[in-house]
């Protein structure tokens, strides 16, 4: 176990269906991020949260909208998808530097997400 | 741009076999280098990482090897179970930077 959990671990919603993501880490990060991962593409970085301000928002639609209550929570909400959101989501979570200069960072389980 | 391209796309190899993955980076400045492991429907899973001044680093029957001057990585498996059936991601980070660089996975099936 990661550490970092995430649920559900399996959502489908129609495109008019307003849902949420949630992540939640049990490592003492102070960072926390939103991934989406295609199949047979790269991972692509959707959303950074340092210290519960959003540091990063990579054009992303606005039709995803991340929330960062505290350093332990990240959450993203979902509105009026289209079938090609259709993707496994991930969380991740690291201390944002150690003394190597490295960000490791702790993947969630991922929620797959099918939209209909 | 900075850019992971990982080799083989995917892979099939037999109970006991070895087998070897490539991975070419442009990230630059260079900070380090992690190999993870992604199990069907999971998260990935760091196996290695690597910093400028390794060449190379294992964990069991991963070994991992990075030229820094050719800017190249290769994962090699050695007796290879079906346990190990997976996609296997290379990671690059630039010195500093937040940002991770993910190339697209190799899958691997393992088959016996």
């Amino acid at each position: 176990e990661t550490g970092v959990t995430q649920t559900p671990r399996h959502l489908v919603m129609g495109m008019t269906n307003k849902k949420s993501l949630k992540c939640e880490q049990h490592l003492g990060h102070n960072a926390m991020y939103w991934y989406k991962q295609s199949a047979k593409k790269p991972l692509e970085l959707m959303f950074v949260y340092s210290l519960e301000e959003r540091v990063e928002n990579n054009s992303v639609p606005s039709r995803f909208s991340p929330e960062c209550p505290n350093s332990s929570h990240l959450f993203l909400h979902l509105h009026t998808l289209q079938p090609e959101d259709s993707a496994l989501y991930l969380c991740a979570s690291s201390q944002e530097r150690d003394q190597r200069g490295y960000y490791e960072q702790y993947f969630g389980p991922g929620t797959r997400l099918t939209v209909t | 741009k900075n850019q992971v391209e990982q080799s083989p796309q995917s892979l099939i190899i037999l109970e006991g076999k070895n087998c070897t993955l490539q991975c070419n980076y442009t990230v630059s400045p260079f900070s380090n280098l992690r190999w993870y492991k992604q199990d069907t429907g999971r998260g990935p899973v760091s196996l290695t990482i690597m910093t400028f001044s390794e060449n190379t680093k294992s964990n069991g029957r991963y070994t991992a090897t990075l030229d820094a001057d050719t800017k190249q990585s290769s994962l090699h498996i050695t007796a290879s179970q079906l346990s190990d059936s997976a996609s296997y991601i290379c990671v690059v980070s630039a010195l500093y930077d937040y940002k991770l660089s993910f190339g697209a996975g190799t899958t691997v099936t393992v088959r016996a």
